[in-house]
């Protein structure tokens, strides 16, 4: 099935500093869902945003809509030793359809 | 709120025996429930929506025969992998959607992580 293409892969920062991912698609999507997974346990979910544009925070994590519809990105400010885990976006064409996961970005932070 | 489970977390099965694994929204009602399939340090794959009441609508390339889905209820979405083998062995997640004022949401549960020998 199709993914959505994440970058980076995987990242490996310091305490402290702030991170920024990406995802993109080849296709237009409705809503944007950032969720964060850790080792053998589900998605859990950041941040949705439903309109092109929106800019949307939760905490330290500030997430936005592509205005073409197409991308979305994440930003983590001041990362903290339990922001390790896998990031993966998702695109939604309507409110109770699947979800298209991106390809995930892990997020390592060296002490 | 918006809490979903699943049961077992780990199971150890032989080549050819069936196992179930059960996902429950707990504290909300859910006629829509999603299957995932994620092979380890890969995305998740959706394999099938799950809707309360009718036939569960598989994606591409996944076998309804092997994969049986069963949404018997507005909490419970049941899927039965069949006559399983090791190439099956996999993390399976489920999510259910939660729709508050409009707003539908997927929340995911914990997983299960299936092997078979």
């Amino acid at each position: 099935g199709q993914q959505l293409n994440q970058s980076p892969q995987s990242m490996f920062i310091q305490e402290g500093e702030d991170v920024s991912m990406n995802c993109t698609s080849s296709s237009i999507f409705n809503t944007w869902l950032w969720y964060k997974q850790e080792p053998g346990e589900g998605p859990v979910l950041l941040i949705a945003l439903y309109k092109a544009g929106e800019l949307t925070s939760n905490g330290r994590l500030t997430a936005q809509f592509g205005i073409t519809r197409k991308d979305s990105f994440l930003n983590i400010s001041a990362s903290i030793p339990s922001d390790v885990g896998i990031y993966f976006c998702a695109g939604q064409f309507g409110g109770n359809e699947k979800l298209t996961f991106g390809t995930g970005t892990r997020l390592t932070i060296i002490p | 709120g918006a809490v979903v489970s699943q049961h077992p977390s780990r199971v150890i099965c032989k080549s050819g025996t069936s196992v179930k694994i059960e996902c429950r929204s707990l504290d909300f009602q859910a006629t829509t429930m999603f299957w995932y399939r994620q092979f380890p340090k890969k995305s998740l794959m959706l394999m099938a929506t799950s809707n309360e009441g009718s036939k569960a609508t598989y994606e591409q390339g996944v076998e309804k025969d092997k994969f049986l889905i069963n949404h018997a209820s507005l909490t419970l979405s049941t899927l039965t992998v069949t006559s399983a083998h090791p190439e099956d062995s996999s993390f399976y997640i489920c999510s259910a959607l939660w729709s508050v004022s409009s707003t539908d949401t997927q929340y995911f549960g914990p997983g299960t992580r299936l092997t078979v020998l």
